[in-house]
């Protein structure tokens, strides 16, 4: 089964401190992988893609294919980095979203 | 169009009627792909549209809800006899022939039934 698993729903984080957002997904084929953003008022859209291997506002993520994941890090979080985030896998007839985590920067 | 446009932004509506939410993809993109949002709540899927092929309606929670797509564009999303729990931000997303799960989305429909 084509599957993405966000485990957290919320995840809060004070300023300055590292952020990795879980991602974790099933799939039997070669997958790719992407992490969508939306922030607040304003649409989701893309963060980036892991075939991109680019750092979008400070954000990477790495495919790990032993592992099935595709986190989300961040070494310094910044309180505009507040949004929900949604992890997505390119499926065999369309692309499956994860559930989100929305992701909370303390000041 | 530049982006992928919803009508209306927002509807309010009463409890028991029928309405219909517009979605206008970018143009070109085959693929059409229904969402909602529920308050706090993250993405769910209903219906996924691609070129020609019969759609995927899997995710559509009740036969209250239906959606077409009309000469490979425009699509609209139904929903009859609406209830309270309907209430929701819906979204539309188009992808272009290749892009796989580079999608672009719409800045939503917020519906609200009172």
């Amino acid at each position: 089964a084509q599957r993405v698993t966000q485990p957290e729903k919320l995840l809060s984080v004070f300023k300055g401190a590292p952020v990795e957002l879980k991602c974790n997904y099933s799939y039997s084929g070669s997958p790719e992988l992407f992490w969508y953003v939306q922030y607040s008022r304003q649409r989701l859209q893309l963060l980036l893609r892991h075939i991109s291997r680019e750092s979008i506002k400070g954000f990477t993520a790495d495919l790990n294919k032993g592992e099935t994941s595709f986190h989300l890090k961040k070494p310094f979080a910044q309180e505009e980095d507040s949004a929900m985030y949604y992890c997505a896998l390119d499926g065999d007839d369309k692309i499956i979203f994860g559930k989100g985590t929305r992701l909370h920067i303390l000041p | 169009g530049a982006g992928v446009s919803q009508s209306p932004s927002n509807k309010v509506t009463e409890k028991g009627k029928d309405v219909e939410l517009r979605c206008d993809p970018i143009s070109g993109h085959t693929a059409l792909y229904w969402y909602r949002q529920s308050l706090g709540q993250g993405l769910e899927f209903l219906i996924y549209f691609q070129g020609n092929s019969a759609p995927d309606k899997s995710g559509l929670p009740s036969d209250r809800f239906s959606a077409e797509r009309t000469g490979g564009s425009v699509s609209t999303l139904t929903i009859q006899r609406t209830q309270q729990e309907d209430s929701a931000v819906y979204l539309c997303a188009s992808t272009r022939a290749g892009t796989g799960g580079l999608a672009f989305f719409g800045q939503g429909t917020r519906l609200t039934v009172v």
